[in-house]
């Protein structure tokens, strides 16, 4: 079973809006990232949790904040987004952050589809 | 010149055609290679992970060339299905996880 499940697979917000989208796996993975996809372009990361520790910001906007509850699930909690914020948000999951190989390999989940008004 | 890069296409082929997609990486020390396939509008999914003895899965053959830093993935036989767009995707070790994303190459498939 390679599955991330996320929710919700579609969300429209105003700019005043506060909203979470979260990321769920039951691999045992213990690395989980988001990313933000723009129509035709490439995924583009976000942030990387290594063992429910923040390890990567890539240098992302405050409204953009990350959160790791426990080793399954990881949430992004959105305040005062931007229309041009609206994009495909994607998380991945993989066994381990640093290991060669297949122990590397990112499981996507199907993404929220974020809409800001 | 771009970490990873690809021939974005559109490669319109016939049904039943042989393509190659070709990418080229910047950073020598990377360690793992994958393609990825992704669907309009879907999350990319992992195609096959590419060795440096070169690996096939079905009509599907991937190779790596660390002298030339390419990666190569050739498809026989295409199907109607295989229209997507196809992410070559590079990890370099000790990069926390960082995937680098080729820009993608578009594949359509036509009857």
């Amino acid at each position: 079973d390679t599955e991330v499940t996320q929710t919700p697979k579609h969300l429209v917000m105003g700019m005043t809006n506060k909203k979470s989208l979260k990321c769920e796996q039951h691999m045992g993975h213990r690395a989980m990232y988001w990313y933000k996809q723009k129509a035709k372009k490439p995924p583009e990361l976000m942030f990387v949790y290594s063992y429910e520790k923040l390890s990567i910001n890539e240098s992302v906007p405050s409204r953009f904040s990350p959160e790791c509850p426990n080793s399954s699930l990881l949430n992004l909690h959105l305040h005062a987004l931007q229309p041009e914020d609206s994009a495909l948000y994607l998380c991945a999951s993989s066994q381990d952050p640093v290991g060669a190989g297949a122990k590397n390999i990112q499981y996507f989940g199907a993404g929220t589809r974020l809409s800001v008004l | 010149r771009k970490e990873v890069e690809q021939d974005p296409g559109p490669f319109n082929v016939p049904e039943g055609a042989t393509v190659a997609f070709n990418c080229t990486y910047s950073n020598s020390a990377s360690q793992s290679f994958f393609w990825y396939r992704q669907d309009c509008r879907k999350e990319p999914k992992l195609l096959m992970s590419v060795y440096s003895s070169g690996n096939e899965d079905g009509r599907f053959t991937a190779q790596l060339n660390r002298a030339s830093q390419y990666i190569s993935l050739l498809i026989r036989d295409s199907k109607l299905s295989d229209s997507a767009t196809y992410l070559c995707v590079v990890n370099s070790r000790g990069s926390q996880g960082n995937l680098i994303f080729g820009k993608g190459t578009k594949l359509s498939v036509k009857p």
